[in-house]
């Protein structure tokens, strides 16, 4: 079956120090692949996403490029800020029907 | 809105009483998407509808659960008997034609509390 896997943290930063989050996946198929955000008390909201190999995912400063050769997407971002604190999730769709695998998530913290 | 909307926004009941969550998708998205999000199973896909189809249940935890879509718009979710593992956030997503490279739009979710 598909799977996402990514580091669940909590990882702690300071503002203005580079991130990376990894995102390994496996998959049947030739998936689609997404990085979602959920901000304190608020639902999820698309970051990026990737659809085939090489593609590279950017959005808010954040980018990831899709890897077939590794599987993997992992997600950077140069310079954090205090406000990209929050829950980011990896997930790839391979097939629309099933919906969207997701990996269990990354609690990102930015100190001031 | 333009959103994806669902309703309540938290749901508060006592065990063995049956639920209703309710869902409306962005205008003219055909595909809808449930998902329940828990501490323990992270975020599970529950079922597809295309249409007012879903041609696949077997994601659904247990036969307490069931879903419909009518109209090609609003969708429900029905939970019988409420169990306290039922407790969790339902999210709902919806997306343009439900093909794999089609971004997923959620609600904010229904956060559901058994007693």
């Amino acid at each position: 079956g598909n799977s996402v896997t990514q580091m669940e943290g909590p990882v702690t930063l300071s503002e203005e120090a580079f991130l990376t989050i990894n995102c390994t996946y496996t998959a049947t198929g030739y998936p689609s692949l997404f990085w979602y955000v959920q901000y304190p008390g608020e639902g999820l909201q698309l970051l990026l996403k990737a659809t085939k190999a090489d593609d590279k995912g950017s959005n808010k400063g954040f980018e990831a490029t899709y890897r077939k050769e590794t599987t993997s997407f992992h997600l950077e971002k140069g310079s954090v800020q205090v406000s990209d604190s929050a829950v980011y999730f990896c997930a790839l769709s391979d097939r629309g029907a099933d919906g969207l695998t997701f990996g269990k998530g990354t609690h990102l913290i930015i100190q001031p | 809105g333009a959103g994806v909307s669902q309703s309540p926004s938290n749901k508060v009941t006592e065990k063995g009483k049956d639920v209703e969550l309710r869902c409306d998708p962005i205008s003219g998205h055909t595909a809808l998407y449930w998902y329940r999000q828990s501490l323990g199973q992270g975020l599970e896909f529950l079922i597809y509808f295309q249409g007012n189809s879903a041609p696949d249940k077997s994601g659904l935890p247990s036969d307490r659960f069931s879903a419909e879509r009518t109209g090609g718009s609003v969708s429900t979710l029905t939970i019988q008997r409420t169990q306290q593992e039922d407790s969790a956030v339902y999210l709902c997503a919806s997306s343009l034609e439900g093909q794999k490279n089609q971004p997923q739009h959620f609600g904010d979710g229904t956060r559901l509390s058994i007693l």
